[in-house]
Formats: C-alpha cells, structure tokens, sequence
C-alpha cells in the first residue's frame, strides 16, 4: 500500500510565477491536509479538505494560496504569485476518517525554492 | 485541544532507552495522544496513540498516568537512526476543525554513540 505521494518534491520558481503542489493520498483515505514548514520552523496547519470540499481552512494565508480536492485526481495547492516568503516545506497528510482514533500519515513533502 | 508541554531537547545514548515526557494536563475526557516523530528534512512519522491504556507497538510503548495528564513515550532500544524531533499531541476528535493535528515545538532527541 503506497504511502502519501507528493510532487514534485523539489520546485524552483521565480517570483511571480505560480507554484503547484500535488498529493495523492493513501489508497482509501478521504481526507486531505496541507502543512507547510519555513526554514528552521515548526509545522503550521494550512488547510484540511475532504473530497470536493473545504473543511477547515483557517491556517491558509488570505491572498494568493489555494487548496482544492477534486472528485478525481490529487489534492493540490496553488500558490500565485510567489514571494522568497513562500520558500518552505510543503507537507501533505491523509486519513482515512474511520471512527476516532484513526491515524494520519504524512507524505515526505515539496520543497519549494523562490528566487 | 489540549495543550502540550515537552522539554525543549534530550540526549541518550545508543542501546539504552529513550523516555520522553509530555505534560497535557488540561486534557478531556474525549482526547487522545497522538506521538509523531520528524527527522530531519523528512516528513513526519506517526509513531504511536492511546486514550487511557498504556500501548505498545514495534516503534515504541506509551505510558499514559491515570489521571491522563501526562505521558511518557520509550524508545526500548534508541539508536542513531531516532535521532529526531518528537511531538506529543492532544488530538480531540476525527471531524471537523478538531481534526487536525496541532504541532507544538517538540523534543528533540540526540542518540549519541
């Protein structure tokens, strides 16, 4: 059973440009997070989705980020217009959301470089 | 949730046991105790949970007091792959906001030769 899969794992990109991260989740899991990590700095929560829906989304900053969980296909977060600011570890988590407690598994994370 | 309160760092030597503390004395009724581990420019890695019985798995056992307001995760057997930095978290529920795991600073653990 794969675990978390998350691409690419290591982007470049200029300022301005767009960035987007994808993340499979685990076989049968429903439910997707979004954890970024600055240089040097603990996990924040971003974002939590379940399929076609946003379910919690106060860690996500107002402007340029956005996170989607689609019927079909990876999860994804798009990050518009990016700033050196942007520049950290962007991990992505699963669950399958059986009866509490069920366990979260995490993905190895995209780096993501702005220069 | 609960909040978490871990030493900021320890050390202990490879072959000896490694036992982290974590204060969550403000936990409910409903919270479990979630431990993940990160190592360094990993992801992080679930290790272990419990409501109020000790557990014990091939990674690691925790020892919850009875009172379930702290615990205590052993490495049996630490070696340098362990070095990391590990989180005890309070985790209230699988639905909602209450969903997500809140990361506080951690410890982090040195196994030296």
């Amino acid at each position: 059973n794969a675990g978390v899969m998350q691409n690419p794992r290591h982007l470049v990109r200029r300022r301005g440009q767009e960035a987007r991260l994808r993340c499979s989740p685990m076989k049968g899991h429903s439910h997707v997070y979004w954890y970024r990590q600055l240089p040097e700095e603990g996990l924040k929560f971003m974002v939590y989705l379940q399929k076609e829906n946003i379910i919690d989304e106060s860690g996500m900053p107002k402007e340029r980020f956005s996170a989607e969980f689609p019927k079909e296909g990876p999860s994804i977060l798009r990050i518009q217009q990016v700033v050196r600011g942007d520049s950290a570890a962007y991990f992505c988590a699963s669950s399958p959301q059986q009866d509490l407690p069920d366990t979260i598994y995490f993905g190895e994370g995209s780096w993501l470089t702005v220069v | 949730d609960a909040k978490t309160t871990q030493p900021t760092s320890m050390d202990c030597a490879e072959g000896r046991a490694a036992n982290l503390p974590c204060n969550h004395s403000t936990i409910s009724g409903n919270e479990y105790v979630y431990w993940y581990r990160q190592i360094h420019s990993q992801g992080p890695q679930y290790i272990i949970h419990g409501l109020k019985n000790n557990e014990t798995n091939e990674m690691a056992s925790l020892i919850i007091t009875e009172d379930r307001k702290s615990s205590t995760l052993i490495l049996p057997h630490a070696t340098l792959r362990d070095t990391a930095v590990y989180y005890c978290i309070v985790r209230a529920s699988n639905t909602g906001t209450a969903s997500k795991l809140t990361f506080g600073t951690g410890t982090r653990l040195q196994v030296t030769l």
